[in-house]
């Protein structure tokens, strides 16, 4: 049973552009939810996080939008740079005391030069 | 420091075998977590361990068996491996579950079952 469903499965973008990965979650018992980036021959790494209790989170070129009342939340990756081709991932927190983190389905992303 | 170390990198077994994918951390994280990572199905936890001597279920336990005898280790059992385990193997660890809760997670361990 997916909780978090991740959209689209793969992007290509130009240099300079947009990228923007969705994600949806359809329970309400998270209190985190992280981006995860992963190159090829590595584990992922956390990127940028958001609570909840904010709308928006930026660092750098990277921007999460949060919409708790849709129980949806997206990446945005303004300038997009051929370094920036990885797959991400969303993922959601179990509350609770154990730190279970819940992924997406992965977005593999191409920056084309 | 070395991190989340996972060993071995590669492995192929023959249906019905059996074997242990190792994990070490040496960041002193009470949190260690075994995912699986299959094209587009993300990465879904297998089991983790909350502490030395606690271990819990996670999403896709069945075939496989973990226990947590010290901080560091956290090894990974496969009994009678079925074609169906063949997938790349992600360990990681975290120190708490408040604040950031950012998982440090090993290079991964990719295994095939033939």
């Amino acid at each position: 049973q997916q909780q978090v469903k991740q959209s689209p499965q793969s992007l290509i973008v130009q240099k300079g552009g947009i990228s923007i990965i969705n994600c949806a979650y359809e329970n309400t018992a998270f209190d985190y939810f992280p981006w995860y980036q992963q190159f090829p021959g590595k584990g992922p790494a956390l990127l940028i996080a958001i609570r909840p209790d904010v709308s928006e989170k930026k660092e750098g070129r990277f921007t999460i939008s949060f919409n708790k009342s849709a129980k949806q939340f997206s990446l945005h990756i303004m300038d997009s740079q051929p370094g920036d081709s990885a797959t991400y991932f969303c993922a959601a927190r179990a509350r609770g005391n154990t730190g279970k983190l819940i992924f997406g389905q992965g977005t593999t992303l191409q920056v084309k030069p | 420091n070395a991190g989340v170390t996972q060993t071995p990198k590669f492995r192929i077994l023959k249906i019905g075998q059996s074997m242990t994918l190792q994990c070490a951390q040496d960041m002193n994280h009470n949190y260690m977590y075994w995912y699986r990572q299959d094209p587009g199905m993300g990465l879904k936890l297998i089991y983790y361990s909350v502490g030395a001597g606690i271990t819990d279920k996670g999403e896709v336990p069945n075939g496989y068996n973990v226990s947590r005898s010290t901080t560091e280790d956290f090894p990974l059992r496969l009994e009678l491996a079925a074609p169906s385990q063949t997938s790349v193997y992600f360990c990681a660890s975290s120190y708490s579950m408040s604040g950031s809760g950012e998982l440090f997670f090993g290079e991964g361990s990719r295994l095939t079952v033939l």
